[in-house]
């Protein structure tokens, strides 16, 4: 079956060091998206990736797509308090038309402590 | 932003009843939502595909007399867990698409259900 895996389940930096978490797939995926979830809250869409290879930054955040589109990663530079939460890759198999109507996949997190 | 609304956000049930929940979109048509459900540090798990006007579509293992899922309006679906037990107690979280650029999902705020 479809099945995403995140490593590592856990971590914990002091406030200033670099973040990543990686996210494999054991086949080829559509497109992947990725979210964060705050304690008690709701996931949060950050990114979405689509092309082989494609990296997107967003300010500190920077994402990878593999080439075989297979895996990504997350990569937070100088982490800080308000980064604290879980990130989750999503993945997308077959492309339908139009897209609002293709499921997500949820890979078993990475969550993030931060210590000031 | 697109904003979709869920309610309740928590209720406590006997053993044995039923329990509904909604999931709004508010400022967008969603022909399609998608139903998951949270244990306590886990992932988020997809229960089924809600489609406006026809039968959801459930993930395998998932009982569809259990879950029953109506999505009568483009703006509107519900899920109500049927003679609902202490197992059934978990956080369940609704997402459509609002296809408003990004091909982001957007989350509803989640129902916390307490099953006693």
């Amino acid at each position: 079956g479809q099945q995403v895996m995140q490593i590592p389940q856990y971590q914990h930096v002091q406030e200033g060091e670099d973040f990543t978490t990686y996210c494999n797939s054991s086949t080829t995926l559509s497109n992947i998206q990725w979210y964060k979830q705050r304690p008690g809250g709701h996931p949060v869409f950050l990114i979405q990736l689509v092309k082989s290879g494609e990296v997107k930054k967003q300010k500190r955040l920077t994402f990878q797509f593999g080439e075989a589109k297979k895996n990504s990663s997350l990569h937070i530079t100088a982490t800080q308090t308000t980064d604290v939460g879980t990130y989750f890759c999503a993945g997308v198999w077959g492309l339908n038309y139009g897209g609002a109507t293709n499921k997500l996949i949820f890979g078993t997190g990475t969550l993030l402590a931060v210590q000031p | 932003g697109a904003v979709v609304s869920q309610h309740p956000s928590w209720v406590i049930c006997k053993s044995g009843t039923s329990v509904k929940i909604e999931c709004r979109s508010l400022d967008f048509q969603a022909t399609t939502m998608f139903w998951y459900r949270q244990f306590p540090k886990q992932s988020l798990m997809l229960m089924a595909t809600s489609n406006e006007g026809s039968k959801a579509t459930y993930e395998q293992g998932v009982e569809k007399d259990k879950f029953l899922i109506n999505h009568a309006s483009l703006t509107l679906s519900t899920l109500t867990v049927t003679s609902a037990h202490p197992e059934d107690s978990s956080f369940y979280i609704c997402s459509a698409n609002p296809r408003t650029g990004g091909d982001g999902y957007t989350f509803g705020s989640g129902t916390r259900l307490t099953v006693v």
